[in-house]
């Protein structure tokens, strides 16, 4: 069965610097990795989407890279500002199960920027 | 404006008395599925479904029923709620028709069951 870790659980920053935020997978055998952002009492909003044959993702100041041999996934946030602070959560889509339509999801890594 | 829309957000009820926790979107999308979020647990997949009238149980679907009638509509079906089931739902639509493209979400539907 896939399981999905994030460490730290929760991480707080001083404005400006750049950080990484780590996703580790038990079973290699994956169709996708995403990354998600979710803010206090709000849904879950995309920001990367990796395909099992890509190694990397970019968009802005966010990249995601995925090493499949190793499980794990990154997620570097460059220069950092306060409205980078929410939880940020990993979801990897298991070939095992048969279906790429049952993800699992980390429990996430509670991010704050300050000022 | 694309979007997932589940309604209530809140709801407060008491054990036994059946509920139903609508989603819809409009971006026709083929892919719909629903999570409970729990602390410590993260988001859990209860049922998910593929397109009209397909649906397959997730990682959580004792005590939920689901229906898929229409594209757009996937609603959530509690026949007799239990505390056990007082939970943050989130509904979320794909175009693909696995989860493999970028999943949409709704708000989230805050349940408590007494």
């Amino acid at each position: 069965k896939q399981e999905v870790t994030q460490i730290p659980a929760a991480l707080s920053v001083p404005e400006g610097e750049n950080l990484v935020l780590n996703c580790s997978f038990t079973d290699s055998a994956i169709y996708n990795l995403q990354w998600f952002r979710q803010d206090p009492g709000k849904g879950l909003t995309s920001l990367l989407l990796i395909q099992s044959s890509q190694r990397e993702q970019t968009s802005g100041r966010l990249n995601a890279s995925l090493d499949k041999s190793s499980g794990r996934s990154t997620l570097y946030i460059a220069a950092s500002q306060p409205g980078d602070s929410a939880t940020y959560l990993c979801a990897v889509g298991s070939i095992n199960t048969g279906t790429a339509s049952k993800l699992t999801f980390g429990t996430g890594t509670r991010l704050q920027v300050t000022l | 404006e694309a979007q997932v829309t589940q309604n209530p957000r809140y709801l407060i009820t008491v054990t036994g008395k059946k509920l139903t926790v609508t989603c819809s979107q409009n971006m026709n999308h083929e892919y719909m599925s629903w999570y409970r979020q729990d602390p410590g647990l993260g988001l859990r997949q209860i049922y998910y479904s593929m397109n009209v009238e397909v649906t397959d149980k997730g990682d959580v679907p004792e005590g939920y029923k689901v229906s898929r009638k229409e594209k757009r509509n996937f609603p959530l079906i509690l026949e007799s709620p239990s505390p056990n089931q007082t939970s943050l739902y989130f509904c979320a639509s794909s175009s693909r028709t696995d989860a493999a493209g970028e999943l949409f979400f709704g708000e989230g539907s805050r349940l408590t069951v007494l």
